[in-house]
């Protein structure tokens, strides 16, 4: 299994300003995601982040909205850009330790992001 | 992703097996299915995978049909704080092996 560790755990942020997700693995794991979850509703992947590379953005989601950063193979960072209260969600990271397609996904505890 | 199907909700008494059941008609021969809960406000948190045979672990059992196209998720004994919402998830290569949560079973066990 892999410990993630997710910085903040959860903020307060105001409209119109960035905030910036660090997601720490205890050790280098293949691949690593990003989730979205909103309030009442299930988890929805943001974005594939890849290391050495620009990450794989899913439909709905752009690099300039959510850049994301993976400079090696224990941390990513997630920047939600701009945010409006439509951002308040929680903001998951997952890593992917194992062959792909066999491999197992582990989740961090979540950064809660409220914006006012 | 192969399409998954669960029922909305369920309940269980404590002490009791939860059977928990997920259809995936679509499976191809080479996809897993993994099985994985949400406790509120937790980050979701691995249960078990499985290809063909059944598979068991400290937390459950799986149970895989011969055909592949349903399984079952099995909390031999629930406990009050197995309550939570549990997802069925075929991932393929499609997707880059990401899951694809659907909005799962919600599960609620009783005293």
């Amino acid at each position: 299994s892999a410990v993630i560790s997710q910085k903040p755990s959860r903020d307060i942020c105001q409209r119109g300003t960035s905030l910036t997700i660090q997601c720490q693995v205890d050790s280098q794991v293949t691949m690593m995601f990003w989730y979205r979850q909103q309030p009442g509703q299930s988890l929805t992947l943001i974005a594939t982040a890849n290391q050495g590379s620009e990450a794989t953005y899913e439909s709905g989601f752009v690099i300039d909205k959510f850049p994301i950063s993976r400079p090696n193979l224990t941390f990513s960072t997630l920047t939600v850009s701009n945010m409006s209260p439509e951002d308040s969600s929680i903001y998951l990271c997952s890593v992917a330790t194992g062959p792909l397609g066999q491999d197992t996904q582990y989740f961090g505890p979540g950064t809660r992001l409220t914006v006012l | 992703d192969a399409k998954t199907t669960q029922p909305p909700s369920m309940d269980c008494a404590e002490g009791r097996a939860a059977n928990l059941p997920c259809n995936h008609s679509t499976i191809s021969g080479n996809e897993y299915v993994y099985w994985y809960r949400q406790i509120h406000s937790q980050g979701p948190q691995y249960i078990i995978h499985g290809l063909k045979n059944n598979e068991t672990n400290e937390m459950a059992s799986l149970i895989i049909t011969e055909d592949r196209k349903s399984s079952t998720l099995i909390l031999p004994h629930a406990t009050l704080r197995d309550t939570a919402v549990y997802y069925c998830i075929v991932p393929n290569s499609n997707s880059g092996y990401a899951l694809n949560f659907g909005k799962g079973t919600s599960l609620l066990v009783t005293p």
